[in-house]
């Protein structure tokens, strides 16, 4: 089965400077999908970044970028320029690639989650 | 973009009464999951749904849950007779290729 695990409990950052939230998983697969969700006070899951596990490049969004390496079996996420409104919780999900029709197509397993405090 | 709907937003029940729990998924979409995150913990994977039935499931998905697709476009999350550790958020997700959908979750609290 498959573990995803964020050793960071919290984390925090001034406004306007970088963060890097970690994450590391475990897996015997080699095609998956990467993800981070954030969740806000409003406990609604938002996707902030994917990541395919057969892209060597990094995924960027906007001021949301990850590294991701592959044969480490981690996947970290970087923020910069912070803003008060990154503040919130972020999970890291792994999710396997398989075919549909396969029982675990789409599940996704997620990591404990960090708490992640913007500092005006 | 498209959007998974759930209902009720948030919903108070005395224990062990029942509570229905429900998601309108994305039209097309052949898998529909549920997940559980209790107050200040992590997302739990509950169960699986693929072809009008329970392609797998959680230990914590026991005999007091159920899930239906009642009408082909509802999809609900039963739980039978609630218990004070049943508290938490519930989500309704909906995957397709390299997206997962979620709702915006319903909070349940029972008392």
């Amino acid at each position: 089965a498959q573990t995803v695990t964020q050793s960071q409990p919290e984390m925090s950052v001034q406004e306007a400077e970088t963060v890097t939230l970690s994450c590391t998983y475990d897996t015997s697969e080699s095609d998956y999908y990467l993800f981070w969700y954030k969740q806000p006070p409003s406990r609604q899951m938002i996707l902030v970044i994917r990541q395919e596990a057969y892209k060597q490049q990094n995924a960027t969004e906007n001021r949301f970028s990850v590294n991701f390496q592959k044969a480490a079996k981690s996947f970290s996420l970087k923020i910069s320029d912070s803003q008060l409104g990154d503040a919130a919780m972020y999970f890291c999900a792994y999710r396997t690639d398989s075919n549909a029709g396969g029982t675990s197509y789409g599940k996704l397993t997620f990591g404990q989650g960090t708490i992640l405090t913007v500092h005006p | 973009e498209p959007e998974v709907t759930q209902t009720p937003s948030h919903q108070v029940t005395q224990m062990g009464q029942e509570v229905i729990l429900r998601c309108v998924p994305i039209s097309n979409h052949l898998y529909f999951y549920w997940y559980r995150q209790i107050l200040g913990q992590k997302v739990e994977f509950l169960v699986s749904f693929y072809n009008n039935e329970i392609s797998e499931k959680s230990e914590i998905f026991d005999d007091q849950f159920s899930v239906e697709r009642p009408d082909g476009s509802n999809f609900t999350l039963k739980i039978r007779s609630t218990k004070l550790e049943d508290s938490a958020m519930y989500f309704c997700a909906s995957p397709r290729a390299a997206e997962a959908f979620f709702g915006q979750g319903t909070r349940l609290t029972v008392v």
